[in-house]
């Protein structure tokens, strides 16, 4: 079965640009969350959706967005990217027993220059 | 505050040299206590999920357990194949979907 898959694998861009980030989550899940994750640290939380609807948001500004699609597909959106824009994008799928397992993509690679 | 801290930040260890990871968390209403590996540049790779005090896990050299206030994992007779970072995270009581993740414990296993 195909995992979680995210594009594009890496990302260079300038301060000030737009990004978008895309993910598909393993079929049968109807669950993504997005996390960032800067070197040498712990993924962070962003978003989670759940059936098209957001369900949680993390601490991260209003440049970030995201939305979810009827096929579970999702994107995360960050609008004028900063330096410290800098990180790994992570997406999740979410499965399991209680619905709570989460099966992490390959990630993006954002470097903002 | 909700929080995951784990211990040592790094670990280097002969092969062969079992030893143990901590994962200490503050979560209100824990919903599951996760463990994954992570290569670099990679995205994580799911290990385990803990769901009450107690409870054991096994794979292969790897044995996850969880207590009221922490999570161990235990690394026996470990192969250079398992030198990785090892994150620990917690779903608490929000229902929001959010995982709170430790820092991490690098683990180097030297043939």
């Amino acid at each position: 079965d195909a995992g979680v898959t995210q594009s594009p694998t890496h990302l260079i861009k300038t301060r000030g640009q737009h990004v978008t980030l895309r993910c598909s989550p393993i079929s049968g899940h109807k669950s993504v969350s997005w996390y960032q994750q800067v070197l040498g640290q712990g993924p962070q939380f962003i978003f989670q959706y759940y059936e098209k609807e957001e369900r949680g948001r993390g601490n991260f500004p209003d440049r970030f967005s995201a939305r979810q699609f009827p096929n579970y597909s999702s994107e995360l959106n960050v609008n004028a990217l900063l330096l410290g824009d800098s990180a790994l994008y992570l997406c999740a799928s979410i499965g399991g027993r209680s619905q709570e397992t989460q099966y992490f993509g390959p990630g993006t690679r954002l470097l903002v220059l | 505050e909700d929080q995951v801290t784990q211990s040592p930040e790094a670990l280097r260890l002969q092969e062969g040299e079992s030893s143990s990871l901590n994962c200490s968390y503050t979560v209100s209403g824990l919903r599951g206590l996760f463990w994954y590996r992570q290569d670099p540049g990679k995205g994580p790779e799911f290990l385990f999920t803990l769901y009450s005090a107690g409870e054991e896990k096994e794979k292969e050299r790897l044995k996850a357990t969880l207590t009221k206030k922490e999570s161990f994992l235990h690394i026996t007779a470990p192969k250079p194949e398992d030198s990785a970072t090892y994150l620990c995270a917690a779903d608490g009581s929000s229902n929001t979907g959010k995982l709170i993740f430790g820092q991490g414990t690098t683990l180097q296993v030297k043939p």
